[in-house]
């Protein structure tokens, strides 16, 4: 089964502080990719960050850091700094070699406080 | 300059009629995709096409048809709409093909059924 698993359905951080969003992820396969999407509220798709399975070193964009552990399989999503405008519903996914889609988890829903 | 455009934003129709989303990428990406967004917010493919090539028809119903007039666009033509359709339609491409590539998403069509 091609499971993406994000057990946290809602997370809240204060303004300024790191959150750590969860991923695991089912595969037999041995090359695969890793992404995460953010969805604000008004309902678009961001493309994050991505991670490849043969990467020696774990992925960061900006305040974006991916925390990949292969042989746990999982790939969770660190926010340093968090901002109001980082409120929203975050997206684990998994590209699946020889296929051509990505395979999405449920979603975390990230509520930044003031 | 809107990487992946699909139209209509919003979409209200009734049970029984047939309608058309439209999706443009200027991206000069060679696949192109079409997911469903559920109300409780899981995504999932349906369609994906590779240089105007079908490639991936998840179980979804033959109501449902994409085009591909070229590797730019990829609509979607659904007939005798149900109730049970009502979602948030996406449309994607990426560059390639395969598990390292990451799609870039339209802005969603939210279509209700009435």
């Amino acid at each position: 089964a091609q499971k993406i698993t994000q057990t946290q359905p809602g997370m809240f951080v204060q303004e300024k502080e790191a959150v750590t969003l969860d991923c695991t992820y089912d595969t037999s396969d041995p090359s695969y990719g890793l992404f995460w999407y953010k969805q604000p509220s008004s309902g678009e798709m961001i493309f994050l960050i991505y991670q490849g399975s043969y990467d020696q070193q774990n992925a960061t964009e900006g305040r974006y850091s991916l925390n990949f552990q292969k042989a746990r399989k999982s790939a969770n999503l660190v926010i340093s700094a968090s901002q109001l405008g980082d409120s929203a519903m975050y997206f684990c996914a998994r590209g699946q070699t020889g296929a051509n889609n990505l395979f999405f988890g449920t979603g975390t829903r990230l509520t930044v406080i003031p | 300059d809107t990487a992946v455009s699909q139209t209509p934003k919003y979409l209200v129709t009734q049970m029984g009629n047939d309608k058309s989303i439209k999706c443009e990428q200027n991206l000069g990406h060679d696949t192109m995709y079409w997911y469903k967004q559920d109300s409780k917010k899981f995504l999932k493919i349906m369609f994906s096409y590779n240089n105007k090539e079908l490639i991936i028809n998840e179980t979804v119903p033959n109501r449902f048809s994409p085009k591909s007039p070229d590797k730019a666009h990829l609509n979607l033509h659904i007939n005798s709409l149900e109730l049970g359709d009502s979602a948030v339609y996406f449309c994607a491409s990426s560059l390639r093909q395969g598990a390292s590539t990451e799609a870039f998403f339209g802005q969603g069509t939210r279509l209700t059924v009435v």
